[in-house]
């Protein structure tokens, strides 16, 4: 099965950066995903991990140590947009070519001037 | 840009009554799924569709919740009777056809839930 950890609430001041942590058991692994949420809406997409090290897309970039278990997702410049719920997901090893999602509880990020 | 479309987007019904959501995919995703997200909790997935097949109902309640999906279209998930546990965000996503950049949900706006 999965198991995903990741810290329930951060605060963080606005133009800083902040660094949210995921860990995960699983018995298998595809790839590592972080979703936004704002509140009451959708997750949006932000990043994938497969391979280990860093992917740096703007101001957002996620690493992935697939021997430990770990992931972060690494925020730069922090706006007061930025305040939402970041998601931690993982994909199981495809079965029969089907892929699917495993979510954390989520990390809600409150950023304040 | 395309988007998933769900509806409706707010519903109140009372215990042991019935309750139908809808979801249409971006046109061209052949995997859709549905989720329950209970508030302050992760998405939880509740079963997959590729195309008009189901390939992963595991974590669906099948007493009272069932989907169907009977073109490979558009989908319907359905809660019959609803229980007062059943408040929550359902969720629907798409995902392109294997081969492509597949391994990217997008999510629709949600249904948000309440039953009292």
């Amino acid at each position: 099965g999965q198991n995903i950890d990741q810290p329930t609430e951060m605060t963080a001041t606005e133009g800083a950066i902040v660094q949210i942590n995921c860990t995960y058991q699983t018995s298998g692994f595809n790839g590592l995903f972080w979703y936004q949420q704002h509140a009451g809406e959708a997750p949006t997409f932000l990043s994938y991990n497969v391979l280990d090290g860093l992917e740096e897309k703007g101001r957002f970039s996620s690493f992935l140590s697939r021997s430990k278990g770990y992931s972060y997702l690494l925020l730069k410049e922090l706006q007061m947009k930025d305040s939402a719920s970041y998601l931690c997901a993982v994909s199981p090893p495809f079965s029969g070519g089907y892929n699917k999602l495993i979510f954390g509880a989520g990390t809600r990020l409150a950023v304040h001037p | 840009e395309a988007e998933v479309a769900q509806s409706p987007r707010y519903k109140i019904t009372e215990k042991s009554q019935a309750v139908a959501f809808w979801c249409d995919p971006i046109s061209g995703h052949a995997t859709l799924y549905w989720y329950r997200q209970i508030l302050g909790q992760g998405p939880e997935l509740l079963v997959q569709f590729q195309d008009e097949s189901v390939v992963d109902d595991s974590q669906l309640p099948k007493d009272r919740f069932s989907a169907e999906r009977l073109k490979g279209v558009d989908s319907t998930l359905k809660i019959q009777p609803a229980e007062l546990g059943d408040s929550a965000m359902y969720l629907c996503a798409s995902s392109p056809p294997s081969g492509t950049a597949s391994y990217e949900q997008y999510f629709g706006p949600g249904t948000r839930l309440t039953v009292t």
